[in-house]
């Protein structure tokens, strides 16, 4: 299966600040690159996606960006907020199977 | 339109017990996804079925974990015996296709093990 790594693993900002967390993976034939955010005792939602053909994806203060040749892609939150805290997911898809990441719990200091 | 549909939402057993849980996908979804989370972890996908059939279940512990989906709708998850480490919340998913994009997550099935 897929080998899928996440960094960092916890990542505390100020309010305000930029965030970024770093997803790798191994199988060359990922096509298909999401973003899942899981709040405290919630199922984990979609934030963010990116296709295999697209560099950089943006969507308000959320922005993924991809390197298909490093088999790597980043999340990047600009401007946190509190209610930004919250542990994050990528889940890059090989074939038709998606491989959760680690986690990156994400604290925003208010 | 209604969500990913999970029931227990919390059970407690005793090891060697049996639990079930079941899971209602979005309508029309296809492609359902049972994912066990341990507390701490990301979900780790258990069994995936396309229809009533399956796609993917070499992470399934098949010795104590069953799984169907009858009708190619609903799903149920079983574990017999279970085991203080299958301790987890079970996420149950659902996409259009195995070749969609993004997956739609049930609220859990939070099960104890004591």
């Amino acid at each position: 299966g897929e080998n899928v790594e996440q960094h960092p693993s916890t990542l505390s900002v100020q309010e305000g600040d930029s965030a970024v967390i770093k997803c790798t993976y191994s199988d060359s034939a990922s096509n298909y690159f999401p973003w899942y955010k899981q709040e405290l005792g919630k199922r984990p939602q979609l934030i963010i996606d990116i296709r295999s053909n697209v560099g950089e994806k943006k969507d308000q203060r959320i922005a993924v960006t991809l390197n298909k040749t490093a088999k790597h892609f980043s999340l990047h939150i600009t401007e946190t907020q509190p209610e930004d805290s919250a542990v994050y997911f990528c889940a890059p898809r090989g074939g038709n199977q998606f491989y959760f990441g680690t986690g990156t719990s994400l604290t925003v200091i208010p | 339109e209604a969500g990913v549909a999970q029931s227990p939402r919390y059970k407690i057993i005793e090891k060697r017990q049996s639990v079930a849980f079941w899971c209602n996908p979005i309508s029309g979804h296809a492609t359902l996804y049972w994912y066990q989370q341990i507390l701490g972890q990301g979900p780790k996908l258990l069994i995936q079925f396309q229809n009533n059939g399956v796609v993917d279940d070499s992470q399934l512990p098949k010795d104590r974990f069953s799984a169907e989906r009858l009708k190619g709708v609903d799903s149920t998850l079983k574990i017999q015996p279970a085991k203080l480490e299958d301790s987890a919340v079970y996420l149950c998913a659902s996409s259009l296709a195995s070749s969609a994009g993004e997956l739609f997550f049930g609220e859990g099935s939070r099960l104890t093990v004591l």
